[in-house]
């Protein structure tokens, strides 16, 4: 079964640009999260959908942090414009939403490096 | 608020020693509780879970109790290997409130 599939898996780009990444998650999940990695702050949840809605967005930094779910397989997180501070890696999860007991299953994430 | 305190790393373990990480949560209301295992390069995967008190989530030889008296859920496994090395990371879920919240993770380096 394919589980959560992120894109691309790697990311360096020049401070100023704009970066996209990119997130499908498992057939039939109706629930999709994006996290943010980093050493300072360990796992942050950034914003999350439900139904293609989404829910809570509180997370997200700045408005330069913007994300969309056009459809229940697509998702996707920009940046624009990029800053040093943004690398970090970036998880897509989904999960079924029967119920709170649900999983969340991850993707491998993106490693985004901003110079 | 709610919040979940792990016990920090690095870990460091011979194979075969018994492993413990301490996990202890701050919450109003009864959460549902998890323990996700990262290996390198990887995204997280849920390793176990409970859901109400005194519940008992196992998998491959990790296991850990819903302790509501004591607000914790502790990983323990008896017997590590090398390939368990891995960042560990404690999570728990409201009622109500999809996203989860995690730990700061802990690193357990298990040497032969």
């Amino acid at each position: 079964d394919a589980g959560v599939i992120q894109s691309p898996r790697h990311e360096v780009t020049e401070m100023g640009q704009e970066v996209t990444l990119r997130c499908k998650p498992i057939s039939g999940h109706n629930s999709l999260f994006w996290y943010r990695q980093t050493m300072m702050r360990g796992l942050e949840l950034l914003i999350y959908f439900n139904n293609n809605v989404p829910i809570d967005d509180s997370g997200m930094p700045e408005d330069r942090f913007s994300a969309k779910m056009p459809n229940a397989s697509f998702s996707t997180l920009k940046i624009q414009p990029s800053e040093p501070r943004d690398s970090a890696v970036y998880f897509c999860a989904s999960s079924l939403d029967l119920g709170n007991n649900q999983p969340q299953h991850f993707g491998d994430g993106t490693r985004l490096s901003i110079l | 608020g709610n919040s979940v305190t792990q016990m920090e790393g690095p870990v460091t373990l011979s194979e075969e020693a018994f492993l413990t990480i301490n996990c202890t949560y701050t919450a109003t209301g009864y959460p549902s509780l998890f323990w996700y295992v990262q290996y390198p390069g990887e995204g997280l995967q849920l390793l176990l879970k409970a859901t109400k008190a005194d519940d008992k989530g196992s998998n491959k030889g990790f296991e850990a109790t819903y302790r509501k008296e004591t607000t914790s859920f502790h990983l323990e496994k008896g017997s590590v290997q090398v390939s368990d090395s891995a960042v560990y990371f404690c999570a728990l879920r409201f009622t109500g409130r999809r996203a989860l919240t995690f730990g700061s993770g802990t690193r357990l380096q298990v040497q032969p």
